[in-house]
């Protein structure tokens, strides 16, 4: 089956703009979470939805949102972009909250 | 805030050798998941742990969950360049939201 997509995988943007990134969920996945990963903070939860509800939120300042689809597609946007936003945005999905969770290949997003 | 501390951070060895990595909290874990993440690729889950003095097996890799379930280890045996990655463990916690809280990771090089 197919895993889950992120588009774009790279990204190189200005300071101070806005970006949207995207995630297609396994077929069936209802669960979609959002993780940043640096090399200095590691991975870190941005947010989950599931059934387009955001069930929980990371500790990360409002510039960054999201949103899923009835379709469970997700995306996310960050705005007002900083030099720090520069990482890899890695999202995952879940048939079962808990359980396994299958990743994509993340975007590699880099702030100029 | 549940923190997972890896250890070692980095470790290069040659192949062939045998290597432990270590996950330890303060706190409980009701479960711990391992994942491995190869350069410019999202973590693949490699195994769930849920009870304590839990030993499971995965070819050459070994995990155990503490008996206390405030610590786990991940053992490979005659390691080979293929085992190069990073490895993480992660707390799914007990809320039952989507969230995954990771450890540092532990950046593993096995040399031919």
């Amino acid at each position: 089956k197919a895993g889950v997509t992120q588009t774009p995988r790279y990204l190189i943007k200005t300071r101070g703009q806005q970006v949207t990134l995207s995630c297609s969920p396994i077929s069936g996945h209802r669960s979609v979470s959002w993780y940043q990963q640096t090399p200095g903070q590691g991975l870190q939860f941005l947010f989950e939805y599931f059934s387009e509800t955001q069930r929980n939120k990371g500790n990360f300042p409002g510039r960054f949102s999201g949103r899923q689809f009835s379709n469970s597609r997700s995306e996310m946007n960050v705005s007002t972009l900083e030099l720090g936003d520069s990482a890899l945005y890695l999202c995952a999905s879940s048939s079962r909250v808990g359980y396994g969770y299958t990743f994509g290949s993340g975007t590699r997003l880099t702030v100029v | 805030t549940q923190l997972l501390e890896q250890s070692p951070q980095f470790l290069s060895i040659q192949e062939g050798e045998n290597l432990t990595v270590y996950c330890n909290s303060s706190s409980v874990f009701s479960s711990l998941q391992w994942y491995r993440q190869e350069p410019g690729e999202g973590p693949v889950l490699l195994v769930t742990v849920v009870t304590g003095g839990e030993v499971k097996k995965l070819k050459r890799l070994t995990f155990q969950f503490g008996d206390a379930r405030k610590d786990s280890s991940l053992h490979i045996t005659a390691a080979q360049p293929g085992d190069t990655g990073l490895y993480l463990c992660a707390d799914p916690g007990s809320s039952n939201t989507g969230k995954l809280i990771f450890g540092q990771g532990t950046t593993l090089q096995v040399k031919p």
